[in-house]
Protein backbone atom coordinates (compact mmCIF):
# COMPACT_ATOMS: atom_id res chain seq x y z
CA UNK A 1 0.00 0.00 0.00
CA UNK A 2 1.32 3.44 -0.47
CA UNK A 3 2.35 5.57 2.24
CA UNK A 4 3.36 9.60 2.88
CA UNK A 5 6.32 10.32 5.37
CA UNK A 6 6.63 13.62 6.57
CA UNK A 7 9.65 13.17 9.09
CA UNK A 8 8.89 17.01 10.66
CA UNK A 9 6.25 18.20 12.42
CA UNK A 10 6.96 21.58 12.58
CA UNK A 11 9.61 23.83 11.26
CA UNK A 12 10.57 26.92 12.19
CA UNK A 13 11.87 29.56 9.87
CA UNK A 14 13.23 33.38 9.97
CA UNK A 15 11.84 35.49 7.40
CA UNK A 16 13.90 35.50 4.15
CA UNK A 17 15.76 32.42 4.56
CA UNK A 18 15.61 28.89 2.79
CA UNK A 19 13.45 26.48 3.20
CA UNK A 20 13.22 22.71 2.23
CA UNK A 21 10.58 20.77 3.77
CA UNK A 22 11.05 16.82 3.48
CA UNK A 23 8.56 14.09 2.14
CA UNK A 24 9.40 10.64 1.32
CA UNK A 25 6.30 8.22 -0.43
CA UNK A 26 6.25 4.85 -1.00
CA UNK A 27 4.17 3.70 -4.42
CA UNK A 28 4.15 0.48 -6.27
CA UNK A 29 3.73 2.42 -9.58
CA UNK A 30 5.11 5.72 -11.14
CA UNK A 31 3.92 7.97 -8.97
CA UNK A 32 2.03 11.27 -9.07
CA UNK A 33 2.99 13.74 -7.00
CA UNK A 34 1.79 16.47 -4.99
CA UNK A 35 2.36 19.28 -2.45
CA UNK A 36 -0.31 21.04 -1.02
CA UNK A 37 -0.76 24.37 1.38
CA UNK A 38 -3.51 25.09 4.23
CA UNK A 39 -4.20 28.01 5.85
CA UNK A 40 -5.94 27.62 8.67
CA UNK A 41 -9.79 26.94 8.66
CA UNK A 42 -9.15 26.32 4.80
CA UNK A 43 -9.16 23.95 1.90
CA UNK A 44 -6.00 22.40 0.13
CA UNK A 45 -4.64 24.66 -2.23
CA UNK A 46 -2.26 23.01 -4.64
CA UNK A 47 1.47 24.54 -5.12
CA UNK A 48 2.67 22.24 -7.52
CA UNK A 49 2.77 18.54 -8.78
CA UNK A 50 5.11 16.05 -10.53
CA UNK A 51 4.21 12.94 -13.10
CA UNK A 52 7.09 12.91 -15.33
CA UNK A 53 10.18 14.56 -17.33
CA UNK A 54 12.27 18.00 -15.71
CA UNK A 55 12.49 16.01 -12.01
CA UNK A 56 12.50 19.94 -10.68
CA UNK A 57 9.50 21.76 -11.09
CA UNK A 58 8.10 24.71 -10.16
CA UNK A 59 5.01 25.49 -8.46
CA UNK A 60 2.85 28.86 -7.30
CA UNK A 61 4.19 31.19 -4.90
CA UNK A 62 7.86 30.60 -5.66
CA UNK A 63 7.97 27.28 -4.34
CA UNK A 64 9.70 24.46 -5.85
CA UNK A 65 10.14 20.57 -5.97
CA UNK A 66 12.86 18.24 -6.75
CA UNK A 67 12.05 14.11 -7.28
CA UNK A 68 14.51 11.85 -6.37
CA UNK A 69 13.56 8.53 -7.75
CA UNK A 70 16.33 6.76 -6.10
CA UNK A 71 15.65 8.17 -2.44
CA UNK A 72 12.01 8.06 -3.29
CA UNK A 73 11.76 11.94 -2.23
CA UNK A 74 10.30 14.80 -3.19
CA UNK A 75 10.98 17.91 -1.31
CA UNK A 76 9.47 21.21 -1.46
CA UNK A 77 11.83 24.31 -1.22
CA UNK A 78 11.87 28.09 -1.25
CA UNK A 79 14.73 30.09 -1.42
CA UNK A 80 13.18 32.90 0.85
CA UNK A 81 10.35 32.90 3.04
CA UNK A 82 7.46 35.61 3.99
CA UNK A 83 5.48 35.67 6.82
CA UNK A 84 2.50 34.94 4.87
CA UNK A 85 4.32 31.52 4.00
CA UNK A 86 3.35 30.15 7.57
CA UNK A 87 0.79 27.17 7.05
CA UNK A 88 0.68 23.25 6.93
CA UNK A 89 2.14 21.61 3.95
CA UNK A 90 0.96 18.57 3.05
CA UNK A 91 3.04 15.77 0.50
CA UNK A 92 0.42 13.38 -1.51
CA UNK A 93 0.57 10.29 -3.80
CA UNK A 94 -2.08 9.12 -5.82
CA UNK A 95 -1.96 7.50 -9.55
CA UNK A 96 -1.61 9.55 -12.82
CA UNK A 97 -5.07 8.48 -13.94
CA UNK A 98 -8.47 6.78 -14.07
CA UNK A 99 -8.48 2.95 -14.38
CA UNK A 100 -8.99 1.51 -10.75
CA UNK A 101 -7.00 4.11 -9.50
CA UNK A 102 -7.03 5.04 -6.01
CA UNK A 103 -7.48 8.64 -4.19
CA UNK A 104 -4.99 10.21 -3.10
CA UNK A 105 -2.82 9.76 -0.22
CA UNK A 106 -1.59 12.08 2.33
CA UNK A 107 1.43 12.99 4.91
CA UNK A 108 0.69 14.09 8.31
CA UNK A 109 1.65 17.64 7.25
CA UNK A 110 4.66 20.23 8.04
CA UNK A 111 3.61 23.02 10.15
CA UNK A 112 5.57 25.89 9.01
CA UNK A 113 6.09 29.02 11.95
CA UNK A 114 7.77 31.77 10.24
CA UNK A 115 10.03 33.53 12.41
CA UNK A 116 10.46 38.27 12.23
CA UNK B 1 -15.31 29.79 -12.98
CA UNK B 2 -15.88 29.17 -9.58
CA UNK B 3 -14.24 26.37 -8.71
CA UNK B 4 -15.19 23.86 -6.07
CA UNK B 5 -18.13 24.34 -3.67
CA UNK B 6 -18.90 22.53 -0.67
CA UNK B 7 -22.00 23.52 1.65
CA UNK B 8 -22.76 24.10 4.83
CA UNK B 9 -19.24 25.55 5.76
CA UNK B 10 -20.00 24.56 9.42
CA UNK B 11 -22.60 21.58 11.15
CA UNK B 12 -23.41 20.69 14.51
CA UNK B 13 -25.01 17.11 15.15
CA UNK B 14 -25.19 15.13 18.40
CA UNK B 15 -24.61 11.06 18.53
CA UNK B 16 -26.85 8.95 16.23
CA UNK B 17 -27.72 11.57 14.09
CA UNK B 18 -27.20 11.61 10.51
CA UNK B 19 -25.51 14.22 8.20
CA UNK B 20 -25.58 15.57 4.38
CA UNK B 21 -22.51 16.93 3.00
CA UNK B 22 -23.24 18.85 -0.62
CA UNK B 23 -20.01 19.52 -3.41
CA UNK B 24 -19.92 21.18 -6.88
CA UNK B 25 -17.18 20.53 -8.95
CA UNK B 26 -14.86 22.70 -10.67
CA UNK B 27 -16.33 23.81 -14.73
CA UNK B 28 -15.12 20.96 -16.62
CA UNK B 29 -14.74 18.11 -14.04
CA UNK B 30 -16.16 14.40 -13.96
CA UNK B 31 -14.86 13.04 -10.33
CA UNK B 32 -15.50 13.71 -7.40
CA UNK B 33 -13.30 12.38 -4.46
CA UNK B 34 -14.52 12.83 -0.64
CA UNK B 35 -11.61 12.94 2.24
CA UNK B 36 -11.83 13.49 5.87
CA UNK B 37 -9.25 15.31 7.99
CA UNK B 38 -9.16 14.82 11.39
CA UNK B 39 -7.72 17.81 13.73
CA UNK B 40 -3.90 18.00 13.49
CA UNK B 41 -4.10 15.44 10.65
CA UNK B 42 -3.48 14.92 6.80
CA UNK B 43 -6.47 13.74 4.90
CA UNK B 44 -7.67 10.62 4.66
CA UNK B 45 -9.74 8.95 1.27
CA UNK B 46 -13.26 8.47 2.02
CA UNK B 47 -14.07 7.71 -1.74
CA UNK B 48 -14.79 8.82 -5.01
CA UNK B 49 -17.48 8.94 -7.79
CA UNK B 50 -17.32 8.96 -11.15
CA UNK B 51 -20.47 8.61 -13.73
CA UNK B 52 -22.55 8.48 -10.71
CA UNK B 53 -21.09 5.32 -9.42
CA UNK B 54 -18.54 4.72 -6.42
CA UNK B 55 -15.20 3.80 -8.11
CA UNK B 56 -12.95 3.50 -5.60
CA UNK B 57 -13.42 3.47 -1.62
CA UNK B 58 -10.91 3.79 1.43
CA UNK B 59 -11.06 2.26 4.75
CA UNK B 60 -14.67 3.99 5.88
CA UNK B 61 -17.18 2.24 7.25
CA UNK B 62 -20.58 1.65 5.92
CA UNK B 63 -22.16 4.45 7.53
CA UNK B 64 -19.99 6.67 5.22
CA UNK B 65 -22.21 6.40 1.51
CA UNK B 66 -22.12 8.73 -1.54
CA UNK B 67 -24.15 9.84 -4.54
CA UNK B 68 -23.23 11.73 -7.56
CA UNK B 69 -25.53 13.79 -9.54
CA UNK B 70 -25.67 14.10 -13.76
CA UNK B 71 -24.19 17.11 -13.49
CA UNK B 72 -21.26 15.46 -11.39
CA UNK B 73 -22.12 17.20 -8.00
CA UNK B 74 -21.75 14.62 -4.74
CA UNK B 75 -23.41 14.60 -1.59
CA UNK B 76 -21.89 12.35 1.26
CA UNK B 77 -24.19 10.73 3.77
CA UNK B 78 -22.41 9.63 7.34
CA UNK B 79 -25.21 7.73 9.62
CA UNK B 80 -25.29 7.03 13.34
CA UNK B 81 -22.56 9.49 14.06
CA UNK B 82 -19.89 8.91 16.68
CA UNK B 83 -17.93 11.60 18.07
CA UNK B 84 -14.54 10.27 16.33
CA UNK B 85 -16.84 11.71 12.93
CA UNK B 86 -16.05 15.04 14.19
CA UNK B 87 -13.49 16.36 11.50
CA UNK B 88 -13.66 18.36 8.58
CA UNK B 89 -14.78 17.10 5.42
CA UNK B 90 -13.23 17.70 1.59
CA UNK B 91 -14.40 17.38 -1.36
CA UNK B 92 -12.19 17.58 -4.79
CA UNK B 93 -12.98 17.25 -7.99
CA UNK B 94 -10.63 16.23 -11.16
CA UNK B 95 -11.04 14.42 -14.11
CA UNK B 96 -10.65 11.01 -14.86
CA UNK B 97 -7.92 11.33 -17.47
CA UNK B 98 -5.89 13.13 -15.10
CA UNK B 99 -5.94 12.82 -11.41
CA UNK B 100 -5.29 16.41 -10.57
CA UNK B 101 -7.59 17.54 -7.86
CA UNK B 102 -9.06 20.73 -6.61
CA UNK B 103 -10.29 21.09 -3.16
CA UNK B 104 -13.13 23.04 -2.13
CA UNK B 105 -13.19 25.00 1.61
CA UNK B 106 -14.72 22.21 3.67
CA UNK B 107 -17.38 21.27 5.95
CA UNK B 108 -16.50 21.34 9.43
CA UNK B 109 -18.52 18.44 11.11
CA UNK B 110 -18.91 19.20 14.80
CA UNK B 111 -20.50 15.77 16.60
CA UNK B 112 -21.77 16.64 20.61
Amino acid sequence: AQSVTQPDIHITVSEGASLELRCNYSYGATPYLFWYVQSPGQGLQLLLKYFSGDTLVQGIKGFEAEFKRSQSSFNLRKPSVHWSDAAEYFCAVGPYSGGGADGLTFGKGTHLIIQP
Amino acid sequence: DAGVTQSPTHLIKTRGQQVTLRCSPKSGHDTVSWYQQALGQGPQFIFQYYEEEERQRGNFPDRFSGHQFPNYSSELNVNALLLGDSALYLCASSSLLNNEQFFGPGTRLTVL
